[in-house]
């Protein structure tokens, strides 16, 4: 079955610090991975996705199909980057757009 | 233009009540979905619309879970027989086509059942 880990409930790092979220997946096909974000009293919304290979508001993230990882990273954290951060996956041979989520890390940026 | 609304924001009920939540998408976008937000939890897949049909349903729970989408674009998500654990945020999400599309997300419901 597909799965994806997020094997942080929390992260909190200080300004300036370089943040890397940890994403797992478990899927035997070609997926697609996606970043999703939740600013406080906000609702959830795209960050990324790797079929498009861009870097948002700092962010990056890199599919790394032999560890089967999609780590969030991002080189200076800013105190407006503090957001519950989740990875999910589609899988490739889908055509329904259906998303599984990990559990979300709560990034905490400190000033 | 507007996102995704979706209505009552809020809603407290007694187990074993009927219970109706409303998702209306962005205009145009074809696909809509339904996921289930249980405390410290990630979003979990319930049901996908593709226009008027439910697509896929491999996520509804049972089948105290229905959900319709008569004209295409607003859509019900029904609970028959709600019980405790039936208690969650329910996040509807719509998008201009399926697969590999950006997903936008409503407010969400969030459900309580007493």
């Amino acid at each position: 079955a597909q799965r994806v880990t997020q094997p942080e409930k929390l992260l909190s790092v200080f300004k300036g610090a370089p943040v890397e979220l940890k994403c797992n997946y478990s899927y035997s096909g070609s997926p697609e991975l996606f970043w999703y974000v939740q600013y406080s009293r906000q609702r959830l919304q795209l960050l990324l996705r790797h079929i498009s290979r861009e870097s948002i508001k700092g962010f990056t993230a890199d599919l790394n199909k032999g560890e089967t990882s999609f780590h969030l990273k991002k080189p200076f954290a800013q105190e407006e980057d503090s957001a519950m951060y989740y990875c999910a996956l589609e899988r490739g041979s889908s055509n329904t757009g259906k998303l599984i989520f990990g559990q979300g890390t709560t990034l905490q940026v400190k000033p | 233009g507007a996102g995704v609304s979706q209505t009552p924001s809020n809603k407290v009920t007694e187990k074993g009540k009927y219970v109706e939540l409303r998702c209306d998408p962005i205009s145009g976008h074809t696909a809509l979905y339904w996921y289930r937000q249980s405390l410290g939890q990630g979003p979990e897949f319930l049901i996908y619309f593709q226009g008027t049909g439910a697509a896929d349903d491999s996520g509804l729970p049972n089948d105290r879970f229905f959900a319709v989408r008569p004209e295409g674009s607003v859509s019900t998500l029904k609970i028959q027989r709600t019980e405790r654990g039936d208690s969650a945020v329910y996040l509807c999400a719509s998008s201009s086509g399926s697969s590999g599309r950006k997903q936008f997300f409503g407010p969400g419901t969030r459900l309580t059942v007493l």
